[in-house]
């Protein structure tokens, strides 16, 4: 079955950076754009960047434009996120989610990861 | 940038039909799809291209369109139906993802 488990949350100061990973399993990664969204507490979903299977095609939110970058290793059936100069609004669980199609419809997601922010 | 809007809260007694509703501009144009999240877990998709439905979806749960409105309509409301809904387009003039700001279903 399809599975996608994100990894590298926690705490960080703010200006700092991290690395979120999301590995795939039980589907071809190959064939599918990948996109990360986020939902910060209480507050309601934001997607963040999608990534195409080949990497060519990138695209992110202007909250995260110049700071965040999305990658990803076909062979480790991973999505990336690098995230730098982080901000205290940069607070939220994050997920992966699997674009079904290629047009931005998200069939499968993560169980999501908390990113903390703070001094 | 591009808005959809939702109402914040809709409530329905067990039994009755809860309907939530996302607006946008030229929405008509669309492809609309509506997630259910639970309190504590990840969203699951119910409803995409407006009104289509993913297999494992009761058939309770149906979508539609109207002017520059989209709905969500679940009939025979049940108590594991409450959760926030969120409506979600592409905007193709920018390449962007919107999601609706959320609607809370309490089930009274």
């Amino acid at each position: 079955q399809v599975q996608l488990v994100e990894s590298g949350g926690g705490l960080v100061n703010p200006g700092g950076s991290l690395r979120l990973s999301c590995a795939a399993s039980g589907f071809t990664f190959t064939d599918y754009y990948m996109n990360w969204i986020r939902q910060a507490p209480g507050k309601g979903l934001e997607w963040l960047s999608y990534i195409s299977p080949s990497t060519t095609y990138t695209n992110f939110a202007d909250s995260v434009k110049g700071r965040f970058t999305i990658s990803r290793d076909n062979a480790k059936n991973s999505l990336y996120l690098q995230m730098n100069s982080l901000r205290a609004e940069d607070t939220a669980v994050y997920y992966c989610a699997r674009d079904y199609r290629g047009d931005h419809l998200f069939d499968y997601w993560g169980q999501g990861i908390l990113v903390t922010v703070s001094s | 940038s591009y808005v959809l809007t939702q109402a914040p809260s809709v409530s329905a007694a067990p039994g009755q039909t809860a309907r939530i509703t996302c607006g946008g501009n030229n929405i008509g144009s669309m492809n609309v799809h509506w997630y259910q999240q639970r309190p504590g877990q990840a969203p699951v998709l119910v409803v995409y291209d407006t009104i289509d439905r993913p297999s494992g979806i009761p058939e309770r749960f149906s979508g539609s369109k109207s002017g520059n409105t989209a709905t969500l309509t679940i009939s025979r409301v049940e108590a594991g139906d409450e959760a926030d809904y969120y409506c979600q387009v592409w905007d193709s003039n920018t390449d962007l993802v919107v999601f609706g700001g959320g609607t809370n279903l309490t089930v009274l």
